[in-house]
């Protein structure tokens, strides 16, 4: 198994502003992904985070709304941009393991609000 | 389009079994997982299918049939504690199985 940390765990910011989320993990990982989860739905992936070269994004993602790093294997950031309250969510990572593992596994997630 | 499809919401009394559906359809398949998820929590993982059949693991199991495009979780011995919600995701994409699409969950609701 590992262990993922999000840093921050929940923050409140107002409109225009930029928020960066911090993602760890205590393992080897292969892949790295963000995921968002709005409110009362399910999950929807964001881009794979891609370790030294731009993110890949999924349709409807952008990287200046959403830019995102990795610069080693086992850390990665995501920015939410110049927020509106539309992007009130939960932003979560996930990872694959080093090892061939088909499992998946979440951090614990950030819940953001804008105000 | 690309469509996983789940009953909303189940209920059932501690004690029983419960069988949830997922039908779907993607443009590839590369496997299909389980979630559970708790109010204000990640998912966690629960179980992973790319054959078709049963794996069971304790009193959770999982069928899949590819031909179908379906697949369902059974819940055995409902405990309180398994009221959760529980997400059906797809893995379309053969460079990378944790590139997943998931359904909208299934909100399990455990009664006394």
């Amino acid at each position: 198994s590992a262990v993922i940390s999000q840093k921050p765990s929940r923050d409140i910011c107002q409109r225009g502003t930029s928020l960066t989320i911090q993602c760890q993990v205590d393992s080897q990982v292969t892949m790295m992904f963000w995921y968002r989860q709005q409110p009362g739905q399910s999950l929807t992936l964001i881009a794979t985070a891609n370790q030294g070269s731009e993110a890949t994004y999924e349709s409807g993602f952008v990287i200046d709304k959403f830019p995102i790093s990795r610069p080693n294997l086992t850390f990665s950031t995501l920015t939410v941009s110049n927020m509106s309250p539309e992007d009130s969510s939960i932003y979560l990572c996930s990872v694959e393991l080093a090892g061939g593992q088909e499992t998946q596994y979440f951090g614990p997630g950030t819940r953001l609000l804008v105000l | 389009g690309q469509n996983i499809d789940q009953p909303t919401e189940m209920t059932a009394t501690e004690g029983a079994i419960v069988q949830i559906n997922c039908t779907y359809q993607t443009s590839g398949f590369n496997g299909l997982f389980w979630y559970q998820q708790h109010a204000g929590e990640a998912p966690t993982f629960l179980s992973y299918n790319v054959l078709d059949g049963l794996e069971e693991k304790g009193r959770f199991s999982s069928f899949l049939s590819r031909s179908k495009g379906y697949s369902y979780l059974l819940l055995k011995e409902l405990q309180m504690k398994d009221s959760a919600s529980y997400l059906c995701a797809v893995s379309p994409s053969t460079d990378s199985w944790g590139k997943l699409q998931f359904g909208a969950g299934t909100q399990v609701v455990v009664t006394p």
